[in-house]
C-alpha cells in the first residue's frame, strides 16, 4: 500500500511560473526524498531530506519537513518545459530499508 | 542515467509463460532492490537484497515471483506462468550502505505487458 499522498495529483502552469507540490506520509521516517519521472522512465533523484533537516535546497529545487504534521513540499522555482514530468515522494520508515512511494503529482510546465 | 541497467526494456508475452528481467546495479553499490509500478501509481516494492542474500519481500511478492542475486552483482527477476495482472513496469535500484545518507538510484525499468 501507498505510504503517502502527494497533493495536487495535477499540476499545469506556465513556464516561469514556480510549482509546488505536497507530500504528506503516516510512519516516522528517517529519510524522505524526491524523484522525477519522465513519462515511460525510470525515476530520477533529485534530492534527500533527512528526518532532522527542516528544509534544503538544490539548484532550483527546495524542499521543506515537517516531521510534527508529516509532511514535505518541493518547490520548483522559474520552472521550465523539461520540468514537464511526474514527482514522487519516498519515505524509509525507521527500520526499514524500502522506499514507500506516493501516487505523485503529475505537472506540466506550458511553453 | 544513473549507472543502473536492466534488461530487456520492454517484453511482451502470453499469458501463462515464464519471463526473466535482469538487473545490473552500479557496481560498488551492495543493495539491490525491486519495485512494480502500475500506471498512475507510484512504485511499489517487491524485495531487495543485500550482497546476495535476500533480506526482505513484500506480500506482493506471490510464489510466482522469485528474485536472485547470485553473486552479488547482477539480479533475475522471474515471474513464472505470468497473468495479466502482472503487466506493470519492473524497476530495479541500488544503493550503497554507509555512514551517509542512503540515496536509491533507479535504472530505465522493464516493461511487461501480458497478453
Amino acid at each position: 500500500s501507498q505510504q503517502g499522498e502527494e497533493d495536487p495529483q495535477a499540476l499545469s502552469i506556465q513556464e516561469g511560473e514556480n510549482a509546488t507540490m505536497n507530500c504528506s506520509y503516516k510512519t516516522s521516517i528517517n529519510n524522505l526524498q524526491w524523484y522525477r519521472q519522465n513519462s515511460g522512465r525510470g525515476l530520477v533523484h533529485l534530492i534527500l531530506i533527512r528526518s532532522n533537516e527542516r528544509e534544503k535546497h538544490s539548484g532550483r529545487l527546495r524542499v521543506t519537513l515537517d516531521t510534527s504534521k508529516k509532511s514535505s513540499s518541493l518547490l520548483i522555482t522559474a520552472s521550465r518545459a523539461a520540468d514537464t514530468a511526474s514527482y514522487f515522494c519516498a519515505t524509509d520508515a525507521r527500520g526499514a530499508q524500502k522506499l514507500v512511494f506516493g501516487q505523485g503529482t503529475r505537472l506540466t510546465i506550458n511553453p | 542515467d544513473t549507472g543502473v541497467s536492466q534488461n530487456p526494456r520492454h517484453k511482451i508475452t502470453k499469458r501463462g509463460q515464464n519471463v526473466t528481467f535482469r538487473c545490473d546495479p552500479i557496481s560498488e553499490h551492495n543493495r539491490l532492490y525491486w519495485y512494480r509500478q502500475t500506471l498512475g501509481q507510484g512504485p511499489e516494492f517487491l524485495t531487495y537484497f543485500q550482497n546476495e542474500a535476500q533480506l526482505e519481500k513484500s506480500r506482493l511478492l506471490s510464489d510466482r515471483f522469485s528474485a536472485e542475486r547470485p553473486k552479488g552483482s547482477f539480479s533475475t527477476l522471474e515471474i513464472q506462468r505470468t497473468e495479466q495482472g502482472d503487466s506493470a513496469m519492473y524497476l530495479c535500484a541500488s544503493s550503497l550502505i554507509g555512514i551517509s545518507e542512503e540515496t536509491q538510484y533507479f535504472g530505465p525499468g522493464t516493461r511487461l505487458l501480458v497478453l
